[in-house]
């Protein structure tokens, strides 16, 4: 089955330390996103990118980085210069930005925690 | 700055009696309208785009309006597996087309 798959569900975080979130998708999908959802907010975009190793920055891309080296695979760092992670994090993809090809499917998310 | 504004934040239904969702929207130059459906602790699904006023999609028990100002999806006969928070977001035009989402109305059916 084609889809997104995140990783791990729940990610517990210390002082000081940084915390990489994994995000994989096999659909072929050339664009792919990170969100962070907090209650009462809508989604707000980290970073995105849209070829690989090719990645801009969201409205909230501060304390976190982002590397793509494969199409497949959009891992998200959360630093410690990140001081308020805790977060529901989403990771997208979609075919690529343009037409019918822009809507973004989502992975499952994981619940970051600090410690 | 786009914007979008769902309401109401909260529904209750009882199973069989139905009702409508509404996404009003202010954006430069809409690209897509889109609808997820988000259960608790689960990434949001992908249920609609919607491209112009005018434009009506269906699925199910679910059927979504595009106006130049907003959007309305509209739920007949619920019934409890209904029960979730639904997503409207928004693409713009230029650049990066970036979407914007709003926070959500959370429907609860009740049997």
């Amino acid at each position: 089955d084609g889809g997104i798959t995140q990783s791990p569900k729940y990610l517990f975080r210390k002082e000081g330390q940084n915390v990489t979130l994994s995000c994989e998708q096999n659909l072929n999908h050339d664009a792919m996103y990170w969100y962070r959802q907090d209650p009462g907010q809508g989604l707000r975009l980290i970073y995105y990118s849209q070829i690989v190793n090719d990645f801009q920055k969201g409205d909230i891309a501060e304390g976190y980085s982002v590397s793509r080296e494969k199409k497949e695979s959009f891992p998200l760092t959360v630093t410690s210069a990140q001081k308020n992670p805790t977060a529901f994090y989403l990771c997208a993809s979609s075919i690529d930005g343009r037409g019918d090809r822009r809507t973004q499917y989502f992975g499952p998310g994981t619940r970051l925690l600090v410690l | 700055e786009d914007q979008v504004t769902q309401s109401p934040e909260a529904l209750r239904l009882q199973e069989g009696e139905s009702s409508s969702l509404n996404c009003s929207y202010t954006v430069s130059g809409l690209r897509g309208l889109f609808w997820y459906r988000q259960d608790p602790g689960k990434g949001p699904e992908f249920l609609f785009t919607l491209y112009s006023a005018g434009e009506e999609k269906e699925k199910e028990r679910l059927k979504a309006t595009l106006t130049k100002k907003e959007s309305f999806l509209h739920i007949t006969a619920p019934k409890p597996e209904d029960s979730a928070t639904y997503l409207c977001a928004v693409q713009a035009s230029g650049g990066y087309q970036k979407v914007t989402f709003g926070i959500g109305t959370k429907l609860q059916v009740i049997p």
